[in-house]
Order: structure tokens, then sequence, then C-alpha cells
């Protein structure tokens, strides 16, 4: 089976560093992407690790281990903007590959 | 970029009756298009896979006989909620995968169709 957990909720100051972690245990595993999605829209792609190691991509950064099932999303000088639900999805390989979303995690930022 | 559209973006309706939403792919082709329910303060929960010419593949407990999905063309897919009951509200968004791509990240998503069923 599938299973991916993540906090539900975190709250972080304006300004501030934040890390959600994801941990999953998945069959076929094929990537891990973090989504990041506002209330009532589609998600949209932050990040994708398929090796181990740490992906940056401006205030965003994505990291992987795949022998612990675990990643983070570590955003940088948060923004007000930046509340929002992250979203932590593994790619799964089979007959037609597919994304697996976790649960999301619901960040608030504080001035 | 690559643009996906759903249509409506909301609906509500009586139950019983039948609801039917379109996915597009407006400046690409995609052989794979997905489908998501996600209900508040919850994920995203894979229905479906579509492909054009061929039958979707369920995922476990999506009943297929009620949500019927026709991918007709290499840009549209529809997801046809049949005799629709208010526990079937909820916010469902497609992904279409571009066909040139084998990348996970051509994966575009739709902007959700709202369903309130009354």
């Amino acid at each position: 089976g599938q299973n991916i957990d993540q906090p539900t909720e975190m709250t972080a100051t304006e300004g501030a560093i934040v890390q959600i972690n994801c941990t999953y245990q998945t069959s076929g595993f094929n990537g891990l992407f973090w989504y990041q999605q506002h209330a009532g829209e589609a998600p949209t792609f932050l990040s994708y690790n398929v090796l181990d190691g740490l992906e940056e991509k401006g205030r965003f950064s994505s990291f992987l281990s795949r022998s612990k099932g675990y990643s983070y999303l570590l955003l940088k000088e948060l923004q007000m903007k930046d509340s929002a639900s992250y979203l932590c999805a593994v790619g799964v390989s089979g007959g037609y590959n597919k994304l697996i979303f976790g649960a999301g995690t619901r960040l608030a930022v504080h001035p | 970029g690559a643009v996906v559209s759903q249509h409506p973006s909301r609906v509500i309706c009586k139950s019983g009756t039948s609801v039917k939403i379109e996915c597009r792919s407006l400046d690409f082709q995609a052989t794979t298009m997905f489908w998501y329910r996600q209900f508040p303060k919850q994920s995203l929960m894979l229905m479906a896979t579509s492909n054009e010419g061929s039958k979707a593949t369920y995922e476990q407990g999506v009943e297929k006989d009620k949500f019927l999905i026709n991918h007709a063309s290499l840009t549209l897919s529809t997801l046809t909620v049949t005799s629709a009951h208010p526990e079937d509200s909820s916010f469902y968004i497609c992904s279409a995968r571009d066909r040139r791509g084998g990348s996970w990240e051509t994966q575009y998503f739709g902007p959700g169709t709202r369903l309130l069923v009354l």
C-alpha cells in the first residue's frame, strides 16, 4: 500500500525559515514532488526530487532521502503570500505513472 | 506555459441529475489525463487515469459506473458524475501530461471544478 505522512498544520513568522517534513512508504517509487495549493485553487508545482540530496530553487529547497523514505520542503524568507497548503506527493510507476498525494500541510505565515 | 482548462468552474445541481466536467489541454496534446477529487481540508485523491482511445483506469473504491470518463481526443477528457448525490459535492481537479515529455514535470493541473449537489 501507499502511505504518506506530513504535519497537518504549521505556523511561522514573516521573514523566518520553515521546514515541512514528509515521510512515505510506497511501492514503485519514482520521485517525490512538492506542490503549493492556495484555498480553492489547483496545485502548482514547486519541486521534484528523484535522487538523494538537496535541490535549491530560489527561496524554496527540497531534500530527499530514499533510504529513509523522507523528504522536506524548506521555505526561506517567508512572505505572507506563502500561506497555503503544501502537498507532498509520491510518483508511483506502473502501467500509468501517477501521483499519490499526502494530506497536505496548511502553513500560516504571521506578521 | 502549458495551460489546462476546466469547464464549468463551479456547478450546482439537484440530487439525481448528472453533471459533465470537461478538461482541456489548450496548447499541447495529452495522451494521459488524471482526475482527482478533493474534499474540504483534505488532499487530492486520484480517482482515475484517462488515456486517449482506451478505457480509463479507476483507483480502488471509485465506482466506474458512477464516474464516467471519456478521453475522446488528445486535448479533451470528460468526467460525468451520474445520479449525483450530496456526498458527491467536492472539488474536482484534472491534470494532463504532455505527450512530448516523459518528465513528471510535464503534468499540468487544471483550475478545478467545484460541484455542489443539493
